[in-house]
């Protein structure tokens, strides 16, 4: 069944703010990743992070791979109406999961301009 | 490049039809993916391959079927279409079958099972 738990849901701010959504897991993962999916597109992949405690920028979206293993964040500075969409978190185990993934839930966002 | 696309688009499937939804890929990509997304639940993996002639299951395979016959193409079949089987389907593709993260989504197969 499902093993990460991603926090908040959704969440409801104004243009400018920044935004902080995590998601944790009972187990180990190996690589963290962090998608958006706009309304009626597939998930596009935005950060991903390889290694315990790796810090990746991507623009104005900002990922940590927790030092555990078990948790990983993704912060969005100065959101902007495009922002707007699902982000997911997504883990992968490898050794014999290979390149399987494992999904959170999603956080809605949704900015107000 | 295409990317990855899935076929059709929308599908409206009465109880006990059967269905192919299809999932092409132009990148040459070893590994590819099923996933069906449901509303506050993720994506959750259904089938995956791992190249021409491998498949294996995943989360949730009850009621799929799938072959990789070119490593292009991975048809999901829908044996006997069940209301429970309404959600949207993605079909995934990785350049490696070794763990990278790096999947690229189609855009997704809407399925109503009346």
């Amino acid at each position: 069944g499902q093993q990460l738990n991603q926090s908040p849901q959704s969440m409801f701010i104004q243009e400018g703010e920044d935004v902080s959504m995590n998601c944790t897991s009972s187990s180990i993962f190996n690589t963290w990743l962090w998608y958006k999916q706009d309304p009626g597109e597939g998930p596009v992949l935005l950060i991903a992070l390889y290694k315990a405690g790796e810090l990746t920028s991507n623009g104005r979206l900002t990922a940590q791979f927790g030092i555990t293993r078990k948790d990983s964040f993704l912060n969005i500075s100065a959101s902007i109406p495009s922002d707007v969409g699902i982000y997911f978190c997504a883990g992968q185990k490898g050794e014999t999961s290979g390149s399987r993934l494992t999904f959170g839930e999603g956080t809605q966002l949704t900015v107000n301009p | 490049n295409a990317g990855v696309t899935q076929t059709p688009k929308f599908q409206v499937l009465k109880t006990g039809q059967s269905m192919t939804l299809q999932c092409a890929q132009d990148m040459n990509h070893e590994y590819m993916s099923w996933y069906r997304q449901d509303p506050g639940m993720g994506l959750r993996l259904i089938h995956y391959s791992v190249g021409a002639g491998i498949t294996d299951q995943g989360e949730v395979p009850n009621g799929y079927n799938v072959s990789r016959s070119t490593t292009e193409d991975f048809p999901l079949r829908l044996l006997s279409a069940a209301p429970s089987q309404t959600s949207v389907y993605f079909c995934a593709s990785s350049y490696s079958a070794q763990p990278n993260g790096k999947q690229y989504f189609g855009p997704g197969t809407r399925l109503t099972v009346t």
